[in-house]
């Protein structure tokens, strides 16, 4: 069965960088999350959209934007990078009738 | 606010020993959900179960089985005849069940199974 595609699976880049990460959800999800998993840490939700609105909101800097697209598609714009945003990030899926969030492989940033 | 406590943040058992994983939530919601998670050390997390704050049944799948309590805010994960493969770090999560369904994830329980 057809999973939740990241890309890319590493990626590094130094401070005061930008970074992309992309999210290719399940097809005929319509729900999209991004999570931020610092080392040894639980995942912190970051920002969900819907039906390429934004639906909720989280512990995401002002740094970071993101966006859905036509597609389902979305997309997490990291500017400014700091030490700090070295983490695994994870974008989940689901759909409208509220099934569990099936996750991505990840991307694993790391800033230098 | 919501909140996911797993007391136990590391445990280590021997091959063939049965474990159990703690998991304490707080909600104010009476419609909630519960999750549990795997992250093997490869790093992906991979959905175990959810089980709806209506539905206090114990549910097994194999070797795995669940416990919810409703009465003691509990939803216990059971590994029996544990194997190597079991060790990883697992994940309660709990999600209010109207709205954005965004999960609030405990701080996981590392599990090292001892061959």
């Amino acid at each position: 069965a057809a999973g939740v595609i990241q890309s890319p699976r590493h990626l590094i880049k130094e401070k005061r960088e930008t970074a992309t990460l992309k999210c290719y959800p399940i097809p005929r999800h319509d729900t999209v999350y991004w999570y931020q998993q610092g080392p040894g840490q639980d995942p912190q939700f970051l920002i969900s959209f819907y039906e390429k609105m934004q639906s909720d909101k989280g512990s995401i800097p002002d740094r970071f934007s993101a966006q859905q697209f036509s597609d389902y598609h979305s997309e997490l714009n990291m500017s400014s990078l700091e030490l700090g945003d070295s983490a695994l990030y994870f974008c989940a899926s689901s759909d409208s009738n509220n099934s569990p969030l099936h996750f991505g492989n990840g991307t694993r940033l790391t800033v230098t | 606010a919501q909140k996911v406590t797993q007391a136990q943040t590391e445990i280590s058992v021997v091959e063939k020993e049965d474990v159990t994983l703690d998991c304490v939530y707080e909600t104010r919601d009476t419609t909630y959900y519960l999750f549990w998670y795997k992250q093997p050390p490869s790093g992906e997390l991979v959905f175990l179960i959810r089980r709806n704050s209506f539905d206090e049944q114990n549910e097994i799948s194999g070797r795995y089985s669940w416990n919810f309590q409703k009465s003691t805010s509990s939803f216990n994960f059971t590994i029996t005849a544990s194997q190597v493969v079991d060790s990883a770090v697992y994940f309660c999560a709990l999600s209010e069940a109207q709205g954005t369904y965004k999960y609030i994830f405990g701080t996981g329980t590392r599990l090292k199974v001892l061959a």
